[in-house]
């Protein structure tokens, strides 16, 4: 079975710039999250898709978004960047049991 | 509010030692708790988990213990390969939050030849 996929793997914004992220989920899998890891602050929960809906969420401002589609695919959406939104943003999904399974990472510079 | 404590942040040990990271948690309904090994430029990848059911759980060279009562888990790496170095993290979910992880700050290991 292919692993999580996220595209694109690098990206430089500007701030105030809006910006959007892909993921793929491994097949069968209908549970998506996603984590912001930063230096200071470390891996963060942003939120959780399951079935197109939003099921969990994490302490992060409006300006964080997300949304999945019938096929599962994933994509967060970042508006108005501001410089401390640079950071590695992970994909991560998960089938009937607990474990969760991270992509590589979609690696974001906020200039 | 959910919170997951790890320890050391660094950890260096001669090849073919043990290596030993600590963690504890705040959540009681905490039940989950599985732990991840970062390699640089790739995502997290499990290497092991328990359940707040069992004690105890090993896995060839790696083990972890879960001390439910006082919120401590830990994970025993034996005999330290070179390919060991990376940063682990310690986490923890509840049954009714599974995709809402919380994880420990991180430990790099490093392994000295």
């Amino acid at each position: 079975k292919a692993g999580v996929t996220q595209t694109p793997r690098y990206l430089i914004k500007t701030r105030g710039q809006q910006v959007t992220l892909s993921c793929s989920p491994i097949s069968g899998h209908r549970s998506v999250s996603w984590y912001q890891q930063t230096p200071g602050q470390g891996l963060q929960f942003l939120f959780e898709y399951f079935s197109e809906t939003q099921r969990n969420k994490g302490n992060f401002p409006g300006r964080f978004s997300g949304r999945q589609f019938s096929n599962s695919r994933s994509e967060m959406n970042v508006s108005t960047l501001e410089l401390g939104d640079s950071a590695l943003y992970l994909c991560a999904s998960r089938g009937s049991g607990e474990t969760q399974y991270f992509g590589p990472g979609t690696r974001l510079l906020v200039l | 509010g959910e919170n997951v404590e790890q320890h050391p942040s660094t950890l260096s040990v001669q090849e073919g030692d043990s290596a030993v990271i600590k963690c504890t948690y705040s959540d009681s309904a905490s039940n989950y708790f599985p732990w991840y090994k970062q390699e640089l430029g790739k995502g997290p990848q499990l290497i092991i988990d328990i359940r707040s059911n069992v004690g105890e759980k090993k896995d060839q060279r790696i083990a972890v213990t879960l001390n439910k009562t006082a919120k401590h888990f830990s994970l025993h790496i034996t005999e330290t390969q070179p390919e060991d170095s990376a940063v682990y993290f310690c986490a923890a979910s509840s049954y009714s939050s599974a995709s809402k992880i919380i994880f420990g700050s991180g430990t790099r290991l490093s392994i000295r030849p």
